[in-house]
């Protein structure tokens, strides 16, 4: 079947640290993969997605590259600031199973100045 | 472009009693979801519409839960009576097509405490 693991939280970083959260992925067939983002109140929004095999995402400093050989999808930024303070959840599309969206569990994090 | 609406934000009902959330995905969008966020979890599928039929309700404990979608855009989910576990953010989601890689755009949810 299909199912998302990302790394466990919480993760706390200081102001221009290197962030990476890790996210594994298991497909039955060929998924497109997504990073969303969750901010204190809000719904989640899209991050970032990759669609195909060694396609690379970005946005707003984060970057995440499909591979299909590790079935991986890790998180990065190279800098992060205190508005990244959020929970983040790795999430795959399968469109094999109607497009539906399986998530991981998420991963709070907490930039301090 | 206005995005997904819910309401209401927030509910807090007692135990046996029933609820019902309301959903307006973007105009267009033919695909739309219902998940339940239990704390400190990920998003959980309940349904899946598309237009007004159901893709994927095979997560919906429907001894409790029923959702529908008039006319293929809003919907409303409901459940009847509710448990202590069922306390959740429930969020609607919609999408503009039925394939990979197309975006879910997500509501702010709802947050059901069931006392």
């Amino acid at each position: 079947g299909n199912s998302v693991t990302q790394m466990e939280g919480p993760v706390t970083l200081s102001e221009e640290a290197f962030l990476t959260i890790n996210c594994t992925y298991t497909a039955t067939g060929y998924p497109s993969l997504f990073w969303y983002v969750q901010y204190p109140g809000e719904g989640l929004q899209l991050l970032l997605k990759a669609t195909k095999a060694d396609d690379k995402g970005s946005n707003k400093g984060f970057e995440a590259t499909y591979r299909k050989e590790t079935t991986s999808f890790h998180l990065e930024k190279g800098s992060v600031q205190v508005s990244d303070s959020a929970v983040y959840f790795c999430a795959l599309s399968d469109q094999g199973t109607g497009n539906q969206f399986y998530f991981g569990t998420g991963t709070s994090l907490t930039v301090i100045p | 472009e206005a995005g997904v609406a819910q309401s209401p934000r927030y509910k807090i009902i007692e135990k046996r009693q029933s609820v019902a959330f309301w959903c307006n995905p973007i105009s267009g969008h033919a695909t739309l979801y219902w998940y339940q966020q239990i704390l400190g979890q990920g998003p959980k599928l309940l349904i899946q519409f598309q237009n007004n039929g159901v893709v994927d309700d095979s997560q919906l404990p429907k001894d409790r839960f029923s959702a529908e979608r008039l006319k293929g855009v809003d919907s409303t989910l409901k459940i009847q009576p509710a448990k202590l576990e069922d306390s959740a953010v429930y969020l609607c989601a919609s999408s503009l097509v039925y394939r990979g890689g197309a975006e879910a755009f997500f509501g702010q949810g709802t947050r059901l405490t069931v006392v």
